[in-house]
């Protein structure tokens, strides 16, 4: 069974604060993670992906990969009222991807 | 085209109709998958198109749910007799379907579904 956790949150957090959105997964033959943004009533939209061990960091948000732990997690440094929104980790294969439930971010000015 | 387009945008229709909700890929992507979303939840995936390969139908919810691909590109999603509890948005995705681990889907905007 193919599985992806994340706490559902929601997360509060106040302005300029680092944000730490967390995933696990089931399936040890996942070979790629990718983190989706999605705002209320639109669709997901990609901030990055990752598949190596270790940290991947692209402007202030940055993926950590942890496969032994099976564990993957999304920071969110200097955090602007702007990044509230709901974040979806999903795992997998490109052909068998699973999405996570989401987590609500909230940002508090 | 730029990204990808889904029509309609929102389709209110009644109980026990037929919808048919379309999806237009962006150029060059072999790979198109639908998914729905229920209000406040998560991602539920329908179904898979890579290539001309038969498609992944794993995750249609009941055979009242179908879809195709012509030619490799546009797809239609069909739901017969819809239900109440169909009502959601269903969104595409596509991808360049390589199998890397760098593949990466792409979302259309939605078709919000509301069944009376």
């Amino acid at each position: 069974q193919k599985e992806v956790e994340q706490n559902s949150g929601p997360l509060s957090v106040p302005e300029g604060a680092i944000a730490s959105l967390n995933c696990t997964y089931s399936d040890r033959g996942s070979q790629s993670f990718f983190w989706y943004r999605q705002y209320s009533g639109k669709s997901p939209e990609l901030i990055m992906f990752i598949y190596s061990n270790g940290d991947k960091e692209d402007g202030r948000f940055t993926a950590q990969l942890n496969k032994a732990s099976q564990y993957v997690s999304l920071l969110i440094r200097d955090s602007q009222p702007s990044d509230s929104a709901t974040y979806l980790c999903a795992g997998g294969w490109s052909n068998d991807m699973r999405f996570g439930a989401g987590t609500r971010l909230t940002v508090k000015p | 085209g730029a990204g990808v387009s889904q029509s309609p945008s929102n389709k209110v229709t009644e109980k026990g109709k037929d919808v048919e909700l379309r999806c237009d890929p962006i150029s060059g992507h072999t790979a198109l998958y639908w998914y729905r979303q229920s209000l406040g939840q998560g991602l539920e995936f329908l179904i898979y198109f890579q290539g001309n390969s038969a498609p992944d139908k794993s995750g249609l919810p009941s055979d009242r749910f179908s879809a195709e691909r012509t030619g490799g590109s546009v797809s239609t999603l069909t739901i017969q007799r819809t239900q109440q509890e169909d009502s959601a948005v269903y969104l595409c995705a596509s991808s360049y379907g390589l199998g890397s681990p760098t593949d990466t889907q792409y979302f259309g905007p939605g078709t919000r579904l509301t069944v009376l």
